[in-house]
């Protein structure tokens, strides 16, 4: 069956450092994948979508990777802010199912100053 | 520019009364999605609406869930017959359709049925 996994614990660093946050999926063969953040009581906002044919994607201090080998996408924060402290969502196009995604569960980040 | 609204921000109801959660999606977005999202939780797909056709009503949890949507507007999820489990935040998102995957949310709809 198809499988979207995030890391349901909690990941907690300290302020500077770099958050990783990793994104596995079995049974898929997505064309692209995102990544969201979700804040308590908000909906989840868009940040950064790459594709099948692209390894890495950089936006200001955050980077992703691709790798449809693996199977797996890495979501990194560099020079953590405790701003940055919230859930992050990975999401996959579900297969022939036009504009549809599918979410993995989430996980929190918490940047500890 | 306006996002994406839903309302009522919050209902609390009686098991057993019917509810009706409304979404306003972005102007000019054709697709949009209603999602479920219990405490804790990651995102329950429930429908997908592009225009105002379903093609795809797969993660209605029962037959006591419909939505409709008017045009490429306004979607109503109705929630018949509520029961405590229904508790839940129910989010909207919408998106340009037509190979623009990118979802904008709304900020959901919290429903407690006591």
């Amino acid at each position: 069956s198809q499988k979207i996994e995030q890391n349901s614990e909690a990941l907690n660093i300290q302020e500077g450092k770099t958050a990783t946050l990793t994104c596995n999926y079995t049974n898929y063969s997505p064309a692209y994948l995102q990544w969201y953040r979700q804040d308590p009581g908000r909906g989840p906002v868009f940040l950064l979508l790459i594709r099948e044919n692209e390894k890495e994607k950089r936006k200001e201090r955050l980077k992703v990777t691709f790798d449809t080998t693996l199977k797996q996408s890495l979501f990194h924060i560099t020079a953590s802010q405790p701003a940055d402290s919230a859930t992050y969502l990975c999401a996959l196009d579900a297969q022939n199912a036009g504009n549809m995604l599918t979410f993995g569960g989430g996980t929190r980040l918490m940047v500890k100053p | 520019g306006a996002g994406v609204s839903q309302s009522p921000s919050n209902k609390v109801t009686e098991k057993g009364k019917d509810v009706e959660l409304r979404c306003d999606p972005i102007s000019g977005h054709t697709a949009l999605y209603w999602y479920r999202q219990r405490l804790g939780q990651g995102l329950e797909f429930l429908i997908y609406f592009q225009g105002n056709s379903a093609p795809d009503k797969s993660g209605l949890p029962s037959d006591r869930f419909s939505a409709e949507r008017t045009g490429e507007s306004v979607s109503t999820l109705t929630i018949q017959r509520t029961q405590q489990e229904d508790s839940a935040v129910y989010l909207c998102a919408s998106s340009l359709g037509q190979g623009q995957f990118t979802q904008y949310f709304g900020p959901g709809t919290r429903l407690l049925v006591l």
